[in-house]
C-alpha cells in the first residue's frame, strides 16, 4: 500500500524541540517534493514548510521561520521536520504530503502526529 | 496572499453544491480542492483548477477565472460531507490554503 506515515509528536513544554518523521511506504519520495501541513484543533489547514525534490531548496511559513528546519533522508526515504523554541501555538495535528510532480498540488497525505506545546 | 471561502455550504441531496474560493486575481494562479471528512485526511479532489485525480468521481468539477475559483459537486451525496479546503501558490507565502467550508447534506 502506498502511504506516509508520520511520527514522532507528543506533548512538549514551551521552548522544547522535538523532531517529526514522515516515512513512505510502497513509493520513492526521491521524485517528489515534500510538504509539511498543520492543523490545530478545530482549526483548518496551514501550510508549514517545504523542500524540493534535491533539498537544496526549503521553504518555510513566517510563523515558522527561523525556528523549523526540514530536511531529507533519501536514502531510507524519510523527511523530517526539527522544531525548536516551541509554543503553544504550534500545537497541532500535523501532516505529511507528498507534492505531485508539476509541483501544483499535494496528491497524497499522511494520517498525521499530534504536537501539543504545554505546560 | 490570502484566499477567502465561506463558512459553511448546505445542500439537500441530489442537488448541485457549489463553494467559491476568492483572492486577488486568483484566476491567473493554479488551484486545488481538498476534502476532508471527519477524523480523516485532506483528500485531493481537484488540481489545476479544473482536473480530477484517478478515483475522484465526475461528479466533483473545478473552475477558476478573475478573483474566484469554484468547486462544483453535482449530484451530491450524504457521503460528500465534510470540508473543502481551496489551495493556490504564490511567492509569499509559499502554499495558501482557504479556511475552509463545512458542506452539510440535508
Amino acid at each position: 500500500e502506498v502511504q506516509l506515515v508520520e511520527s514522532g509528536g507528543g506533548l512538549k513544554e514551551p521552548g522544547g524541540s522535538l523532531r517529526l518523521s514522515c516515512t513512505a511506504s510502497g513509493l520513492s519520495l526521491s521524485n517528489s517534493a515534500v510538504n509539511w501541513v498543520r492543523q490545530a484543533p478545530g482549526k483548518g489547514l496551514k501550510w508549514v514548510a517545504s523542500i524540493s525534490i534535491t533539498g537544496t531548496n526549503e521553504d518555510y511559513a513566517d510563523s515558522v521561520k527561523g525556528r523549523f528546519t526540514i530536511s531529507r533522508d533519501t536514502s531510507d526515504n524519510i523527511i523530517y521536520l526539527q522544531m525548536t523554541s516551541l509554543r503553544a501555538d504550534d500545537t497541532a495535528l500535523y501532516y505529511c504530503a507528498k507534492s505531485r510532480r508539476a509541483p501544483d498540488a499535494f496528491d497524497l497525505w499522511g494520517r498525521g502526529t499530534m504536537v501539543t506545546v504545554s505546560s | 496572499y490570502e484566499v477567502t471561502q465561506p463558512r459553511s455550504v448546505s445542500v439537500s441531496p441530489g442537488q448541485t453544491a457549489s463553494i467559491s474560493c476568492s483572492g486577488h486575481k486568483l484566476g491567473d494562479k493554479y488551484v486545488s480542492w481538498y476534502q476532508q471528512r471527519p477524523g480523516q485526511s485532506p483528500v485531493l479532489v481537484i488540481f489545476q483548477d479544473v482536473k480530477r485525480p484517478s478515483g475522484i468521481p465526475e461528479r466533483f468539477s473545478g473552475s477558476n477565472s478573475g478573483n474566484t475559483a469554484t468547486l462544483t459537486i453535482s449530484e451530491t451525496q450524504a457521503m460528500d460531507e465534510g470540508d473543502y479546503y481551496c489551495q493556490a501558490w504564490d511567492t509569499t507565502p509559499n502554499w495558501v490554503f482557504g479556511g475552509g467550508t463545512t458542506l452539510t447534506v440535508l
